[in-house]
């Protein structure tokens, strides 16, 4: 079967750096995707990688490892705006997203 | 702005009752989707439309059914409503399958249903 693990809430600090970790098992990898999504709003996006290593946009950054089927986002100069859940999905062979649960990322001041 | 709109945001029905959900797209995407999310868990897939060509998930219940008319409106339609309906009905829409990219999905603000 198809799986995507993240875990289900976080907690970090106004101002502070965190990592939200994604394991995906996947049938093929054509690229994964990291959305935002705000309480009781949709999902936005956030970022993409497809071949392995950093990609950087501002205070967020996305990495990848196909080999270890393995993704972070890290969230830089946390705010209190941050405070959301982050969803990690998958591209399958049949250009399908399949959707991890989300991290619930909780920030205080 | 190009963008997808859903309607209405909120959405009562009663038990059994037929309901349809709307969305719109001004983004000009050849793909559109249909997701269900209940809280805390991940959006689950009901229909996907490339162009005119439907796709129904394996697991989609017989209770839901959709139309996309034109290449700018699709609908949801629940036949039946039960209470395990509950839930955001998230429509969203991509530009082409294939190239990376292109598979962005942007979504609607979503439309919560609640069932009585």
């Amino acid at each position: 079967g198809q799986n995507i693990d993240q875990p289900t809430e976080m907690t970090a600090t106004e101002g502070a750096i965190v990592q939200i970790n994604c394991t995906y098992q996947t049938s093929g990898f054509n690229g994964l995707f990291w959305y935002q999504q705000h309480a009781g709003e949709a999902p936005t996006f956030l970022s993409y990688n497809v071949l392995d290593g950093l990609e950087e946009k501002g205070r967020f950054s996305s990495f990848l490892s196909r080999s270890k089927g393995y993704s972070y986002l890290l969230l830089k100069e946390l705010q209190m705006k941050d405070s959301a859940s982050y969803l990690c999905a998958v591209l399958d062979s049949n250009y399908q997203l399949i959707w991890g649960a989300g991290t619930k990322l909780i920030i205080k001041p | 702005d190009a963008m997808v709109i859903q309607n209405p945001r909120y959405q009562v029905t009663q038990f059994g009752k037929p309901v349809t959900l709307s969305c719109s797209q001004t983004l000009n995407h050849n793909v559109m989707y249909w997701y269900q999310q209940k809280s805390s868990q991940a959006p689950k897939l009901l229909f996907h439309y490339y162009d005119k060509d439907f796709n129904n998930e394996a697991d989609t219940p017989d209770n839901f059914q959709s139309r996309r008319p034109n290449t700018s409106f699709c609908f949801l339609d629940i036949r039946s409503p039960g209470l395990g309906d509950a839930a955001m009905y998230l429509c969203a829409t991509s530009s082409l399958r294939g190239e990376v990219a292109k598979n962005i999905q942007y979504f609607g603000a979503g439309t919560r249903l609640s069932v009585l």
